[in-house]
């Protein structure tokens, strides 16, 4: 089975921008988190997506947002990029339920690697 | 609230002798404990996760750990370190009550296997 893709693998974005970045889930998993990971920081949750709606939301400001289409695949989008967005941006896919799948194992992709200047 | 410590940021072990990750954790329910490994510049990889049953669980590429509920504590082991293993493993913990519970990651621990 193909693992989680995203893309694109890097990105170097200027103050102001807006990014996207795409995650594709591993075949049959319905359930998308999100991270950021900066080394100061650690990895934080951003936002899980499970069968097109957000179930949860992590403590981040509005620029942050995402959705999820009906094949399970899934955006970020990034609106008035700061420095501070700078950072590795994971995505993860489990098999999830409606029940909230919390036995799941979450499995990462690669990363985009966002800067900003 | 639920959250992780890894008391280490770096753990320093020579190749063949045990190592140890330490990881202790705080949720209100059930912990659901997970432990992964980070690369330079990869994703996380799942290494192995505790949700119920026998204490010691055995995971991928020899790791196993031990749950220790009085203690709060899920701790990394492996009896025999190889240079290979030398990355950056995070502890996790989910609360298994909580319907919709997120996967809260500890801070990181960088394991460094000396020759």
């Amino acid at each position: 089975k193909a693992g989680v893709t995203q893309t694109p693998r890097y990105l170097i974005k200027t103050r102001g921008q807006q990014v996207t970045l795409s995650c594709s889930p591993i075949s049959g998993h319905r359930s998308v988190s999100w991270y950021q990971q900066t080394p100061g920081q650690g990895l934080q949750f951003l936002f899980e997506y499970f069968s097109e709606t957000q179930r949860n939301k992590g403590n981040f400001p509005g620029r942050f947002s995402g959705r999820q289409f009906s094949n399970s695949r899934s955006e970020m989008n990034v609106s008035t990029l700061e420095l501070g967005d700078s950072a590795l941006y994971l995505c993860a896919s489990s098999l999830g339920s409606a029940a909230g799948g919390t036995t799941d194992t979450q499995y990462f992709g690669p990363g985009t690697r966002l800067t900003v200047l | 609230a639920q959250s992780v410590a890894q008391p280490e940021d770096q753990v320093n072990v020579a190749e063949g002798n045990p190592l140890t990750v330490k990881c202790t954790y705080s949720v209100s329910g059930n912990p659901y404990l997970f432990w992964y490994v980070q690369y330079p510049n990869r994703g996380l990889q799942f290494l192995l996760k505790y949700i119920t049953g026998d204490n010691l669980v055995k995971g991928s590429y020899g790791f196993e750990a031990e749950f220790n509920k009085s203690q709060t504590s899920f701790h990394l082991k492996k009896p025999s370190a190889l240079v290979s293993d030398s990355a950056l493993y995070f502890c996790a913990v989910r609360d298994g009550w909580a319907g919709y519970s997120t996967l809260t990651f500890g801070k990181g621990t960088m394991l460094l296997v000396s020759p």
